[in-house]
């Protein structure tokens, strides 16, 4: 089936410093990828829709000059959280898009943030 | 608005069944999905359902569909320790510019006891 890869697998940083998170797809072509946010015992909340080549989408109260979104390939797609805060510690998850079959999304395993 | 409902936790002993429910906002989603999540881990995805489907059968998973109720439910037979985790349901919004996005709900924490 279709492996979607996170890396890293967790991080921990400093307040004020930023921070990459890399999304891949190894077995398939994702021309649209997903970047989650869990909080403990939470549900995913939808951050934005990245479209390789294009813009990232961000939903409603999401800050796009803090959480950048790059789609540079058709099987990479980056989150860098800016300036991170305590505030940003969390479980970023992405999903990449297989467009064939039902349309599904492929979900990596996550990166645990930890900002000090 | 977007919003998907499910019962927070459910103890069930090893062996038994387990039902996880689900209500859903939008008439018109196509796919309904389960995913699994264990702990410190993504998402996996289980099942899923066409909405002009009642029912479907997987090997130990069988996901009943009430359009009319927008009612989920996701059971499974012979509950395993191993079946541990969390249980997110989701349904599919089309969103204006030709993809879709997924809506989950909050996740039933499913805990197997002997």
């Amino acid at each position: 089936g279709a492996v979607v890869s996170q890396h890293p697998s967790r991080v921990i940083c400093k307040s004020g410093t930023s921070v990459k998170i890399e999304c891949r797809s190894l077995d398939f072509q994702a021309t649209t990828m997903f970047w989650y946010r869990q909080f403990p015992k939470q549900s995913l909340m939808l951050m934005a829709t990245s479209n390789e080549g294009s813009k990232a989408t961000y939903e409603q109260g999401v800050e796009k000059d803090k959480f950048l979104i790059n789609h540079a390939s058709l099987t990479l797609s980056t989150l860098t959280v800016t300036s991170a805060h305590p505030e940003d510690s969390s479980f970023y998850i992405c999903s990449a898009r297989e467009p064939r079959g039902v349309d599904e999304q492929y979900f990596g395993p996550g990166t645990r943030l930890t900002v000090t | 608005g977007e919003d998907v409902e499910q019962s927070l936790f459910l103890s069930v002993r090893e062996g038994d069944s387990s039902v996880i429910n689900c209500t859903y906002t939008d008439s018109s989603s196509t796919y309904l999905y389960w995913y699994k999540q264990e702990p410190g881990a993504g998402l996996q995805l289980l099942t899923y359902i066409f909405s002009n489907m009642d029912m479907k059968q997987d090997q130990r998973l069988t996901v009943l569909l009430n359009k009319k109720d927008k009612h989920l439910s996701l059971r499974i037979a012979d509950t395993q320790t191993g079946d541990s985790a969390i249980y997110f349901c989701a349904e599919r919004w089309g969103v204006p510019g030709g993809y879709n996005k997924l809506i989950f709900g909050a996740g039933t924490r499913l805990a197997v006891h002997p």
